[in-house]
């Protein structure tokens, strides 16, 4: 069964630190795809990345940064040097390919505070 | 470009009274979905579809009703209303199951 687990309910830190975001997912699919989303206060739901199981290569996207690890079945997004404009919720998801369903299921969210 | 439309954006309902969400979208998309959102649980799956004709229950479907009679459409009906409905409810629609979800702006549902 599918499963998304993010462990850090909130987080708050100060402006320019740097902050992870844990995501641990569960499947038994062989090809899966997980996915980061956003929701700013306004309360959109934004998406960041996608990654595939077969590509465990980490991704860097300005101060954004992902590390996908099959051995330990995870996938955190990393904030380098945080702005308060990245204050938001940010979900971790997985879309499984398989027969039994295509469903994406989401994790409870990270909410976090940038503070200037 | 509209992308998923959901309506209304707000609802206030009595407990029992009955109503559908609305969710159209004009990408044709073959996936879409229905989630709720409540504080501290993140995005849990109502009801989706892999095309039209095609639907099939998510984590929380109980009380909850869909069909996909077009590709456009996916409307959400809520039987007869519980306090426990209250949320905000997203509409989402993709391409396939590796392509990212596009959402709408969300309906805020309060059943008194």
């Amino acid at each position: 069964a599918q499963k998304v687990t993010q462990a850090q309910t909130e987080i708050s830190v100060v402006e320019k630190e740097d902050v992870t975001l844990d995501c641990v997912y569960e499947t038994r699919d062989t090809t899966y795809y997980l996915f980061w989303y956003k929701q700013p206060p306004s309360g959109e739901l934004v998406f960041l990345i996608r990654r595939n199981s077969f590509d465990e290569q980490n991704e860097i996207s300005g101060r954004y940064s992902w590390n996908f690890q099959k051995s330990t079945s995870s996938f955190n997004f990393t904030i380098t040097a945080s702005q308060v404009v990245d204050s938001a919720v940010y979900f971790c998801a997985l879309s499984e390919d398989s027969t039994g369903g295509f469903k994406t299921i989401f994790g409870a969210g990270t909410r976090l505070f940038v503070k200037a | 470009n509209a992308g998923v439309t959901q309506t209304p954006k707000f609802q206030v309902l009595k407990t029992g009274q009955s109503m559908t969400l609305q969710c159209a979208q004009d990408m044709n998309h073959e996936y879409m979905s229905w989630y709720r959102q409540d504080p501290g649980m993140g995005l849990r799956l109502i009801h989706y579809s892999v095309g039209a004709g095609i639907t099939d229950q998510g984590e929380v479907p109980n009380g909850y009703n869909v069909s996909r009679s077009t590709t456009e459409d996916f409307p959400l009906r809520l039987l007869s209303a519980a306090p426990s409905q209250t949320s905000v409810y997203f509409c989402a629609s993709r391409r396939g199951s590796s392509q990212p979800q596009h959402f709408g702006d969300g309906t805020r549902l309060s059943i008194l």
